[in-house]
C-alpha cells in the first residue's frame, strides 16, 4: 500500500497563476482532508470531505477550492494564485464514524507563490 | 480558528535525556493524538488515547490524555538522535471527524 499520496511533490507558480494539486489514498478510507502548514503555525485545516460527494469548509478556505473526485481522490484547486498561498500543503485520509479518528498524511506539496 | 496550547515551543538536549511535552485546550477532546513530522515529510501518527486517563506507550515514548479532557501529555525517555523533528498534538472534538492542531514542539537532539 501506498498509503497517501500528493503531487507535485514542489510547485513554483506566479501570482494569479491556477493550479490543482492531486492527492489519493489507498486505504478505503471514507474522509480525506487538505490542510496548509506555516512557519509557528501548526496545521490548518483547509477544506475536508467526509464522503464521496460531499465537501465542507475548514478554518481557512478562501482562495481554494476542492473536488471529491470518487472514494480515493481528493484534490485541491488554487484558481487565482496569491503570495499568501506560499506553504506546504497536506492532504490527509481517515475512517469515518466512531473511534479512532486517526489521519494518515501524504508527504506534501511544497508550493511558492512569487 | 482554535489551536491547543503546546509546550515548549523548542528544545534542545543532549542524547539520553528524557523529554516531556504537553498540550492544553480550552475544549474538551474526545481524542487526542500525538504526531511526529520529519523534515520535509507529511506528520506521522505515534500515539493515539480515547479515553480520559488512558496511559499508551510506543517503545520509548509514552502519553498519557488528561483527566479533564483538556489536556494530554507526551514523554520521550532515553532520547537518540532520530528523535529528531517537530511533534504535534492534535484533539478530536465531539461529534466531528475533524482534528484541531497544536503549533509543534521543534526537537533537537546533541550527541
Amino acid at each position: 500500500n501506498a498509503g497517501v499520496t500528493q503531487t507535485p511533490k514542489f510547485q513554483v507558480l506566479k501570482t494569479g497563476q491556477s493550479m490543482t494539486l492531486q492527492c489519493a489514498q489507498d486505504m478505503n478510507h471514507n474522509s480525506m482532508y487538505w490542510y496548509r502548514q506555516d512557519p509557528g503555525m501548526g496545521l490548518r485545516l483547509i477544506y475536508y470531505s467526509a464522503s464521496e460527494g460531499t465537501t465542507d469548509k475548514g478554518e481557512v478556505p478562501n482562495g481554494y477550492n476542492v473536488s471529491r473526485l470518487n472514494k480515493r481522490e481528493f484534490s485541491l484547486r488554487l484558481e487565482s494564485a496569491a503570495p499568501s498561498q506560499t506553504s506546504v500543503y497536506f492532504c490527509a485520509s481517515s475512517r469515518t464514524g466512531t473511534n479512532p479518528h486517526e489521519q494518515f498524511f501524504g508527504p506534501g506539496t511544497r508550493l511558492t507563490v512569487l | 480558528g482554535q489551536q491547543l496550547n503546546q509546550s515548549p515551543q523548542s528544545m534542545f538536549i543532549q542524547e539520553g535525556e528524557d523529554v516531556s511535552m504537553n498540550c492544553t485546550s480550552s475544549s474538551i477532546f474526545n481524542t487526542w493524538l500525538w504526531y511526529k513530522q520529519d523534515p520535509g515529510e507529511g506528520p506521522v501518527l505515534l500515539i493515539a488515547l480515547y479515553k480520559a486517563g488512558e496511559l499508551t506507550s510506543n517503545g520509548r515514548l509514552t502519553a498519557q490524555f488528561g483527566i479533564t479532557r483538556k489536556d494530554s501529555f507526551l514523554n520521550i525517555s532515553a532520547s537518540i538522535p532520530s528523535d529528531v523533528g517537530i511533534y504535534f498534538c492534535a484533539g478530536q472534538e465531539f461529534g466531528t471527524d475533524k482534528l484541531i492542531f497544536g503549533t509543534g514542539t521543534r526537537l533537537q537532539v546533541f550527541p
